[in-house]
């Protein structure tokens, strides 16, 4: 069974950081690309950014408004995804879920920037 | 980037009904090796979204026949044959042609009349 679980999210000040996890299970984690998009409160869907699979070099995509502020990495090792956040803004506040390719998705986890 | 505009955004449908939500694209979804990359998602209240249709027509894992996609170029539309209760929530649809970055519709509320 395929699983996604996000945690890491959290309570932070305009211009910190988060670090937020995707620990995946039941699927080859190498064989897929791997996405985070985000959801504000009572918004709609913004993709975030992409790592794509093994066989496309894990090569990364950010939306313009995360682009030179967030770094999507992973470890296929783990079978873990990772979403570093830097210099956070409140427009960030969001459920932030990732999914494999678009058809699973996490149950999401909370961000919370204010001061 | 491609703009992709839903229609209706609140759509209230009777119990049994059929329901339908249209899905505009800015530009043809059309890629260069001839498939269509639009996606429709169901996102229940308090749940994480789902996917129930890829590449327009094509039914993922575990979805009712109840649920169907048709359109092509940058028309598009998602159709439920008889609505349940279970379907109450918000549907996106989303196109992966032209990416980065992938872009969604507003989001269409379905709710039982």
């Amino acid at each position: 069974e395929v699983q996604l679980v996000e945690s890491g999210g959290g309570f932070v000040q305009p211009g910190g950081s988060l670090r937020l996890s995707c620990a995946a299970s039941g699927f080859i984690f190498s064989d897929y690309d791997m996405d985070w998009v985000r959801q504000a409160p009572g918004k709609g869907l913004e993709w975030v950014g992409r790592t794509r699979d093994k066989a496309n070099s894990y090569t990364t995509e950010y939306a313009a408004s995360v682009k030179g502020r967030f770094i999507i990495s992973r470890d296929d090792s783990d079978n873990s995804l990772y979403l570093q956040m830097n210099s956070l803004k409140t427009e960030d506040t969001a459920v932030y879920y990732c999914g494999r390719d678009f058809d699973y998705w996490g149950q999401g986890t909370l961000v919370t920037v204010s001061s | 980037d491609v703009v992709m505009t839903q229609s209706p955004l609140s759509l209230p449908v009777t119990l049994g009904q059929p329901a339908s939500i249209s899905c505009r694209s800015s530009q043809s979804l059309v890629y260069s090796d001839g498939n269509t990359y639009l996606s429709w998602f169901q996102q229940r209240p308090g749940q994480s979204p789902r996917r129930l249709i890829y590449k327009v027509s094509n039914r993922d894992s575990g979805v009712p026949d109840r649920f169907s996609g048709s359109g092509s170029g940058t028309d598009f539309t998602l159709k439920i044959s008889r609505v349940e209760a279970d379907d109450v929530g918000v549907y996106y649809c989303m196109q992966g042609t032209h990416w980065p970055p992938f872009t969604f519709g507003q989001g269409t509320k379905l709710e039982i009349k």
